[in-house]
């Protein structure tokens, strides 16, 4: 199993450009989730999704939107980039939401808006 | 809803002194606990948690955690770090039923010879 994957590793952006950050798994998870990741910030919550067609906002998810058409994928989608995203992004998924169930991270992907 | 603090941002150790990582927690419900670790430029990926049970955890390299009630909190502790040990470990929680994962802001471990 590849586990969760992320493309690109890396980019820039110019002010009011547009991108899509993809995120794979092939655990047949459930349920996945996109965070962000800023210096002494920890992980905030972007959007999370409980299945096919169903998502749901974190704590963050102004300024981004996700969609969730297959088990597999997750992209997330800036639509106008402004330097407050410059983070790192993070994917994840899990089997389960409630309990305990560990959340299986992917690299993430170092986003630059100028 | 649940919030952790990590009150270190960063703890300086000598390979194989002991160390611990401090993590504090506020919940009203009952919670699961986690410490995820992050090496340089990798995602995270889960060190250890705490279900229920038995109040000391262990992972399969050394580290433990200790969850204490009463003291809401859930400590990372080794007693004898490895210079690949450098990373930041983030504490997070979790309440019982349709809950988040809320995470804490990290401590950075840095271990030098």
């Amino acid at each position: 199993n590849a586990g969760v994957t992320q493309t690109p590793k890396f980019r820039i952006l110019k002010i009011g450009q547009s991108m899509t950050l993809q995120c794979t798994q092939d655990m047949n998870h459930n349920y996945m989730y996109w965070y962000r990741q800023d210096p002494g910030m920890g992980l905030k919550l972007i959007y999370y999704s409980v299945g096919a067609g169903i998502t749901d906002k974190g704590e963050v998810p102004n300024g981004y939107n996700v969609s969730r058409s297959t088990t597999e994928d997750f992209p997330l989608r800036l639509e106008l980039a402004a330097p407050s995203q410059t983070s790192v992004y993070f994917c994840a998924s899990s089997q389960d939401f409630g309990g305990a169930d560990t959340q299986y991270f992917g690299p993430g992907t170092r986003l630059t808006v100028l | 809803a649940q919030s952790v603090t990590q009150l270190d941002s960063q703890v300086p150790v000598f390979e194989e002194a002991p160390v611990e990582l401090r993590c504090n927690y506020s919940s009203s419900v009952s919670v699961y606990l986690f410490w995820y670790v992050q090496y340089p430029n990798q995602g995270l990926q889960l060190l250890l948690k705490y279900l229920s049970g038995s109040t000391l955890v262990e992972s399969i390299n050394g580290f433990e955690a200790e969850f204490n009630k009463s003291q809401t909190s859930f400590h990372l502790r080794k007693p004898s770090v490895h210079i690949s040990d450098t990373a930041e470990y983030f504490c997070a929680v979790k309440g019982e039923g349709f809950q988040k994962l809320v995470f804490g802001t990290g401590t950075r471990l840095l271990v030098s010879p």
